[in-house]
């Protein structure tokens, strides 16, 4: 079936750890998004990337780092893992030459950092 | 900056109850709205949007009509099931920059038999 897929679905990590998020699309959509969901504040903005080999900030970046060397996959990396990094993280792409605003999303990975 | 505010859940209600969820935003621009939701154990999915003032979004039996006298676009349902038992959020676009979606805080819905 065609769409997102994130890995790790769960992950429980030690303080200081570095960490990488997979996100793979087979839809060759170009714009691909990183959110994090946190109880009573929805889904915040990490980094996108609107096509392969760039990338931007979104309303959190601090901790977070991501690269896009192809249309398909877009890595998210926490370089020293802090606990208030816990949260729910969604990747999630849009598709080519459309401008409705229309997101699909991957089922997320679970982070706790302790 | 872009916001939009939701009203605060959890939502529980009885099956075939009406369902009203509040939304209302805050932008520079004209922009499109949405409803996403979120089922238990799964990402967002879109339910409904709409790109212009007056607009009506539909989808499941939900609607949502995109009020910019208000800046609202509060979600309806007229008789909900245990099957709509999730998460919604309400989000809106600017076309642009960077085209990202700004989301609200989301709202749980449960629904009783």
């Amino acid at each position: 079936i065609a769409g997102i897929t994130q890995a790790p679905t769960s992950q429980i990590l030690a303080a200081g750890r570095r960490m990488t998020l997979r996100c793979t699309q087979d839809m060759r959509h170009n714009a691909m998004y990183w959110y994090r969901q946190d109880l009573g504040l929805g889904l915040r903005l990490i980094h996108y990337s609107n096509t392969a080999g760039t990338t931007g900030k979104g309303e959190v970046p601090d901790g977070y780092s991501v690269s896009r060397a192809n249309t398909d996959d877009f890595p998210l990396t926490l370089a020293s893992a802090v606990p208030s990094q816990t949260s729910v993280y969604f990747c999630a792409s849009r598709k080519s030459g459309q401008n409705t605003g229309e997101l699909f999303f991957g089922e997320g990975s679970r982070l706790t950092v302790l | 900056g872009d916001s939009v505010t939701q009203m605060e859940g959890p939502v529980t209600l009885s099956e075939e109850a009406f369902l009203t969820i509040n939304c209302t935003y805050t932008a520079t621009g004209y922009p499109s709205l949405f409803w996403y939701v979120q089922y238990p154990g799964e990402g967002l999915q879109l339910l409904l949007k709409a790109t212009k003032a007056d607009d009506k979004g539909s989808n499941k039996g939900f609607e949502a009509t995109y009020r910019k006298e208000t800046t609202s676009f509060h979600l309806e349902k007229g008789s909900v099931q245990v099957s709509d038992s999730a998460v919604y959020f309400c989000a809106l676009s600017l076309f642009a920059g960077a085209r990202q979606l700004t989301f609200g805080s989301g709202t749980q819905l449960t629904v009783l038999p």
